[in-house]
């Protein structure tokens, strides 16, 4: 099956600097997926990463705080900017296995902490 | 705004006996998706649900879809301790790729 990965797979940040997370899917994908998990909460959606145009965030997240770069159809970055340690969290990043279900596949995610 | 609400947040049940995880949503949904989430680990798919009165099982779980009523239930037959989770509904609103992800159930096998 389709795999994911992601680093780094944690970090411990000092508070006011930028921090770029990786993912690389081992199949091509048109759409990839950045989720923020904060501790004890559910999945929140940052933002879709597509190839070739910029991705588009959701309400409450802004392009400044969390760039996204995707260079190609198997390689995505976010980059947490300027981080406070309301930043802490898991960030995941998944992708639509292969075929029309529409299910997501996740990566192991990444576990910020800011301090 | 799209609002999706698990009932119960947490569960603790014995071993051994059955109980349903509900997944209320707010807007008309085509598909919907379980997940399940270990502590520190990432997810992992459980159930992809397709279409109104689709019914999917694997083991003690077992997952329903009610696109008019817009809602899901997983239902967990004879508990066992490898059930201890936190598990996740997802539906997908029609049109749209992205998931959104509900409140969240952790469930606590104790025996």
């Amino acid at each position: 099956s389709a795999v994911i990965s992601q680093k780094p797979s944690r970090d411990i940040c000092q508070r006011g600097t930028s921090l770029t997370i990786q993912c690389q899917v081992d199949s091509q994908v048109t759409m990839m997926f950045w989720y923020r998990q904060q501790p004890g909460q559910s999945l929140t959606l940052i933002a879709t990463a597509n190839q070739g145009s910029e991705a588009t965030y959701e309400s409450g997240f802004v392009i400044d705080k969390f760039p996204i770069s995707r260079p190609n159809l198997t390689f995505s970055t976010l980059t947490v900017s300027n981080m406070s340690p309301e930043d802490s969290s898991i960030y995941l990043c998944s992708a639509p296995r292969q075929g029309n279900t529409g299910e997501l596949f996740f990566g192991e995610g990444s576990r910020l902490t800011v301090l | 705004e799209l609002k999706v609400e698990q009932n119960p947040l947490f569960l603790s049940m014995q071993e051994g006996k059955n109980y349903t995880i509900y997944c209320n949503y707010s807007t008309t949904s085509d598909r919907l998706y379980w997940y399940r989430q270990d502590p520190g680990k990432s997810l992992e798919s459980l159930f992809v649900l397709l279409s109104n009165g689709a019914v999917k099982q694997e083991g003690r779980l077992m997952a329903s879809l009610d696109t008019k009523a817009r809602l899901s239930t997983l239902h967990i037959t004879a508990a066992v301790h490898d059930l201890s989770a936190t598990y996740f509904c997802a539906p997908r609103y029609a049109g749209n790729e992205k998931l959104t992800f509900g409140t969240g159930t952790r469930l606590t096998i104790i025996p």
